[in-house]
């Protein structure tokens, strides 16, 4: 079975500043890791994703994340925070390989972003 | 169309009235999956589909819970004899295949039951 823990409900930031929003999975087997973006009303919107590839993983709106192994971590960053990134973010994991259409989700991250 | 479109946006039923909430995905998407999402927490799987054959269900809740896609495109999701714990959204998402290629959500329907 895949869990996901999202450290910190809320994060808040200055605008400028960086952002770090953390995730920590369990998997008993090798996983895939995705970050979605739901702004108010809106469903979710995919911001990148890790598949086995490249453990630096590099997404949409200059967001980055890097999946650690040794950690079980896949902490998502964003050198400079913009008052258009506030919102809320989910952390999402899936098995990998051929069984991996369902998602599991944390229980999200509101991000403030302060002028 | 260019993403997935859900109907109606907002839904309030009194208890033990039926519902059904409608799911466009994007044309071509032979994947189609159903989550709720209950106030202040992540989605969590209901239902999942691969063009019309309805693979896991594993996570409805209850048997009151029912889904189709008869012709592998527009989905419903119905809910008989409505309560108040059903009161969340339910998104649907689509996807070309497999969870990696990244799923579309659509803007979801806001059931509250009174």
């Amino acid at each position: 079975a895949q869990s996901v823990t999202q450290l910190g409900s809320h994060v808040s930031v200055s605008e400028g500043a960086l952002v770090l929003l953390r995730c920590n999975y369990s998997s008993s087997v090798p996983p895939y890791l995705f970050w979605y973006v739901q702004y108010p009303n809106q469903g979710l919107q995919l911001l990148l994703k890790y598949t086995s590839a490249a453990t630096l993983v590099k997404g949409i709106n200059g967001f980055e994340a890097e999946f650690k192994k040794s950690e079980t971590s896949f902490h998502l960053t964003k050198p400079s925070a913009h008052m258009s990134d506030a919102a809320e973010y989910f952390c999402a994991v899936s098995r990998g390989g051929g069984s991996n259409y369902k998602l599991t989700f944390g229980k999200g991250t509101l991000l403030t972003v302060n002028p | 169309g260019a993403g997935v479109s859900q109907s109606p946006r907002y839904k309030v039923a009194k208890r033990g009235q039926d519902v059904a909430l409608r799911c466009d995905p994007i044309s071509g998407h032979v994947s189609l999956f159903w989550y709720q999402q209950a106030l202040g927490q992540g989605p969590e799987f209901l239902t999942y589909f691969q063009n019309e054959a309805q693979l896991d269900k594993s996570g409805l809740p209850s048997d009151r819970f029912f889904a189709e896609r008869p012709e592998g495109s527009v989905s419903t999701l119905k809910i008989q004899r409505t309560q108040q714990e059903d009161s969340a959204v339910y998104l649907c998402a689509s996807s070309p295949g497999t969870a990696d290629y990244g799923y579309t959500f659509g803007s979801g329907t806001r059931l509250t039951v009174v």
